[in-house]
């Protein structure tokens, strides 16, 4: 089982819409969780990190449920500049090694 | 405040040959990792540098190797390249501190022919 597994996509997603994208981590002893977004032939950039109690900022919101070893990332009210690839990312504890998932692709359609 | 910034852009070389690429940190920022994103996959983590010494590293062969220089710059060099070595070279900062919040550079795009 891979350490950071996501959804590649594409999800097409009309504008104005919700959609949430799950990524599953296998190592228990994993620490912190991260979203990264990656624009086209872009750098990632940090979105947002994921807190234990779950955390929103703006129209986004990212939960972290440990029993099932998955975070999730929910986008409200979808915007054409919402499109790109979201990147899962899990910080080990046992070593600090910073895992990346594959990404899910995000399309919203006008 | 300068982000961190990369060069070259663009590299094309051939088989066999080596490769160094650089990196500046954004400003106060003291750790420096490397990454390769082949197309379609997520950045694979290289290593980490933090007061001129590789602290951790990912699984790659000791044809990738690193420094970090006083002033936190870091180059990447990688010998006897490969074409499977073609990818977006990806350079984070950080705090060490603060090390899981990384700021990426626009990348160098490498070209094994």
């Amino acid at each position: 089982r891979k350490e950071v597994e996501q959804d590649p996509g594409p999800f097409n997603v009309p504008e104005g819409a919700t959609v949430a994208f799950n990524c599953t981590y296998s190592n228990s002893a994993s620490q912190s969780f991260f979203w990264y977004r990656q624009d086209c032939r872009k750098e990632p950039k940090l979105l947002m990190s994921v807190y234990s109690s779950g955390n929103e900022d703006g129209r986004f919101t990212a939960q972290l449920n440990r029993a099932s070893q998955y975070i999730s990332l929910l986008i409200r009210d979808s915007k054409l500049s919402d499109s790109a690839t979201y990147l899962c990312v899990v910080k080990l504890d046992r070593d600090d090694k910073i895992i990346f998932g594959k990404g899910t692709r995000l399309h919203i359609l006008p | 405040d300068a982000g961190v910034t990369q060069s070259p852009t663009h590299l094309i070389k051939t088989r066999g040959q080596q490769v160094t690429l650089r990196c500046s940190p954004k400003s106060g920022h003291d750790t420096v990792s490397w990454y390769q994103q082949a197309l379609g996959q997520g950045p694979q983590f290289i290593f980490q540098y933090y007061e001129e010494e590789e602290r951790q590293r990912g699984n790659f062969p000791d044809r990738f190797s690193g420094h970090q220089f006083p002033n936190y710059s870091s180059e990447l060099n990688v010998n006897a390249l490969l074409l499977g070595d073609s990818a977006l070279y990806l350079c984070a900062s950080s705090r060490y501190r603060d090390r899981h919040e990384q700021y990426f550079g626009p990348g160098t795009r490498l070209t094994v022919t």
